[in-house]
């Protein structure tokens, strides 16, 4: 069973700054990874499959790197509506969802 | 444009059979080149994948919850169906439908890769 965590859980940025979140695989996934973004209320947004391939109408300041085991989804330029909770999924063996990471407005 | 509605009871009763239906419209559920999956989330919580199914009606589960899962579809009314038994509290959630990409594993076998087209979701929530 892998078991996925992200890190930080939570974090405070302005808009304008660079964030990073990272996603770890407790072993190997290749590159079966992906991002989504969640909104209060709302369902999940796919932003990045396959580790570092951007969906398709996603802008391009999100962007993701990694493979193995180490993971990472970069915001180059936050802006106010990229404020949501964000999770990394696995698809190596059965799906697998982190437990989140919240970015909140410092 | 692709939607994805899910519909049903939303209060079930304690050891009773969840039931939900998805129906997809903009798109044909018979495309071979996607898998349709159940995903959930508790109040508060994270998601948790539930299973996903092909239009030829294999099926792949959570391990953790395949004894009590059962997904099936229905290509004439371009709909597929969750089915989880003997609910309990546990077992309230958001739940989800949505529509994936696959891919095959070393032994041949159809894997979901990431899900690209959600419902807006609907809440189950497992009370007597």
């Amino acid at each position: 069973d892998i078991q996925m965590t992200q890190s930080p859980s939570s974090l405070s940025a302005s808009v304008g700054d660079r964030v990073t979140i990272t996603c770890r695989a407790s072993q190997s996934i290749s590159s079966y990874l992906n991002w989504y973004q969640q909104k209060p209320g709302k369902a999940p947004h796919l932003l990045i499959y396959a580790a570092s391939s951007l969906q398709s109408g996603v802008p391009s300041r999100f962007s993701g790197s990694g493979s193995g085991t180490d993971f990472t989804l970069t915001i180059s330029s936050l802006q106010p509506e990229d404020f949501a909770t964000y999770y990394c999924q696995q698809s190596y063996s059965a799906p697998r969802f982190g437990q989140g990471t919240k970015v909140e407005i410092k | 444009q692709l939607q994805l509605q899910e519909s049903g009871p939303g209060l079930v009763k304690p050891s009773e059979t969840l039931s939900l239906t998805c129906t997809v419209s903009g798109d044909s559920i018979t495309s071979s080149s996607y898998y349709w999956g159940c995903i959930r989330q508790p109040p508060g919580k994270g998601l948790e994948w539930i299973g996903s199914i092909y239009f030829s009606g294999s099926t792949y589960y959570n391990p953790s919850l395949k004894s009590r899962v059962t997904i099936s579809v229905d290509t004439s009314k371009n709909q597929f169906s969750l089915k989880l038994s003997s609910v309990t509290a546990a077992d309230t959630a958001v739940y989800y439908c949505a529509r994936g990409t696959y891919y095959y594993d070393s032994s041949g076998s159809l894997r979901p890769y990431y899900f690209d087209y959600w419902g807006q979701g609907t809440l189950v929530t497992v009370s007597s």
